[in-house]
């Protein structure tokens, strides 16, 4: 089984749906972390979250919002979906214990926005 | 304002050649560096990462240099074997508990 489930693996949406991508993990990790793929531009992240009650922005945070459920959860929202945000998303974990911030991934979500 | 990059977007070698892989960085607060493997369908997965206090780490067929003065860093991976064929990103940390990441390298290695 997988550490770290993201669901659903594939998404097709209308321009102004309102659309939620769940992550959850079993590796006990309290950090957790959405990124978003884009050809050419690589992994930028999205929000994360060090704790239950902590949440952070990170470099493109406009046009999304999280909910961190619990330690094991982790949601990414789009609001009003827009073209866009088409995209490969990927949840991860770390256990912020290590000098290395090592991130554990997801399998990912392909979000496709019409 | 892309703080880690990759500027090479594909790299293709023979099977059994060394490929490398470079990576650049504008912030010099970034202490740890991190290469990741990608393969289709599947999340990026932890390679082999190095601290700005050395200028090389080896595991096996994968090497890292780093090149402080230079904000350089590359991978290095001898023998080149099929399996290696992914897409590679470097990935950077200030301590601060987030990665930054570079634009990935698809390499492709030939039979």
């Amino acid at each position: 089984d997988a550490d770290v489930t993201q669901t659903p693996r594939n998404r097709i949406t209308k321009t102004g749906k309102r659309i939620m991508l769940e992550c959850s993990q079993t590796k006990g990790h309290d950090r957790m972390y959405w990124y978003r793929q884009d050809p050419g531009l690589g992994l930028r992240l999205i929000y994360y979250s060090f704790d239950v009650k902590d949440i952070n922005k990170g470099e493109i945070s406009d046009g999304y919002s999280v909910s961190r459920q619990a330690q094991a959860k982790f949601s990414l929202s789009l609001e009003s979906a827009i073209p866009n945000q088409t995209a490969l998303y990927f949840c991860a974990t770390s256990d912020g214990d290590t000098v290395v911030e090592k991130l554990f991934f997801g399998s990912g979500t392909q979000l496709s926005v019409l | 304002d892309q703080q880690v990059k990759q500027n090479s977007p594909s790299l293709s070698v023979q099977e059994g050649r060394i490929s490398i892989l470079n990576c650049d960085y504008t912030n010099s607060m970034f202490d740890y560096f991190l290469w990741y493997k990608k393969y289709p369908a599947e999340g990026p997965t932890f390679l082999i990462s190095i601290s700005s206090i050395k200028d090389k780490n080896e595991d096996g067929r994968f090497t890292v240099f780093l090149n402080k003065s230079a904000k350089h860093l590359s991978l290095h991976i001898v023998p080149s074997q099929p399996g290696d064929s992914a897409v590679y990103f470097c990935a950077a940390s200030d301590n601060t508990g987030k990665l930054i990441f570079g634009q990935g390298t698809t390499l492709q290695v030939k039979p």
